[in-house]
């Protein structure tokens, strides 16, 4: 059965850092977002993504994050500079239809 | 703002009876309403889903049930079992292929 696979598992980095999260969606989906879940609260929306732009952000989406869709597999997440707040999972999911289908997860932890 | 909220942070079953998850919902515009299950560590799993032109869809042991006039819907299992135990998220989105607006979700778990 095809899954959204999402690398790494697990991601430490100091505050100021960068870091790329990594998806593989669905190789026939078309449509693409990420989410995320701080510890204890519930799955917020960050982006959508449709014909290699973003359709859609959240407040939350401000200009330390981006996406891209590089090499017409791969879709990356960037956090330019992190801060302690950005501590959270990280899910990536791509849609056919109205239903999502969601990677396994990045946690992301910021110290 | 709680546009999905799923009002019982946990629920506990016996295994064999049935599970009900509830959720309610404030945007009349979402136009689908699904339910996913969550594993800790993992991301979550679609389970069902139901179109605001029905108000009931039924795969297995699963069947969700919408009462759009009362902007509620609901998550029946049975029977209920071990496997069962997770975090069941309920979300809503405008039409297909836009976002999902999520509740925070009840973790249900299944007493053998």
């Amino acid at each position: 059965e095809p899954e959204v696979t999402q690398t790494p598992s697990h991601q430490v980095t100091q505050m100021g850092q960068e870091v790329i999260l990594r998806c593989v969606p669905i190789s026939n989906h078309l449509y693409f977002y990420w989410y995320r879940q701080i510890l204890g609260q519930k799955v917020e929306f960050l982006v959508s993504f449709y014909n290699n732009e973003i359709s859609e952000k959240s407040e939350i989406f401000d200009d330390q994050f981006s996406v891209e869709r590089p090499d017409g597999s791969n879709f990356t997440l960037k956090i330019r500079s992190t801060k302690l707040e950005d501590s959270a999972m990280y899910f990536c999911a791509s849609q056919v239809n109205t239903e999502a289908f969601f990677g396994q997860g990045t946690r992301l932890t910021v110290v | 703002d709680q546009q999905v909220k799923q009002n019982s942070p946990s629920l506990s079953v016996q295994e064999g009876r049935i599970s009900i998850l509830n959720c309610d919902y404030t945007n009349s515009m979402f136009d689908y309403f699904l339910w996913y299950k969550k594993y800790p560590a993992e991301g979550p799993t679609f389970l069902i889903s139901i179109s605001s032109i029905k108000d009931k869809n039924e795969d297995g042991r699963f069947t969700v049930f919408l009462n759009k006039s009362a902007k509620h819907l609901s998550l029946h299992i049975v029977p209920s079992q071990p496997g069962d135990s997770a975090v069941y998220f309920c979300a809503a989105s405008g039409r297909g292929n836009e976002k999902l607006t999520f509740g925070t979700g009840t973790r249900l778990t299944i007493i053998p």
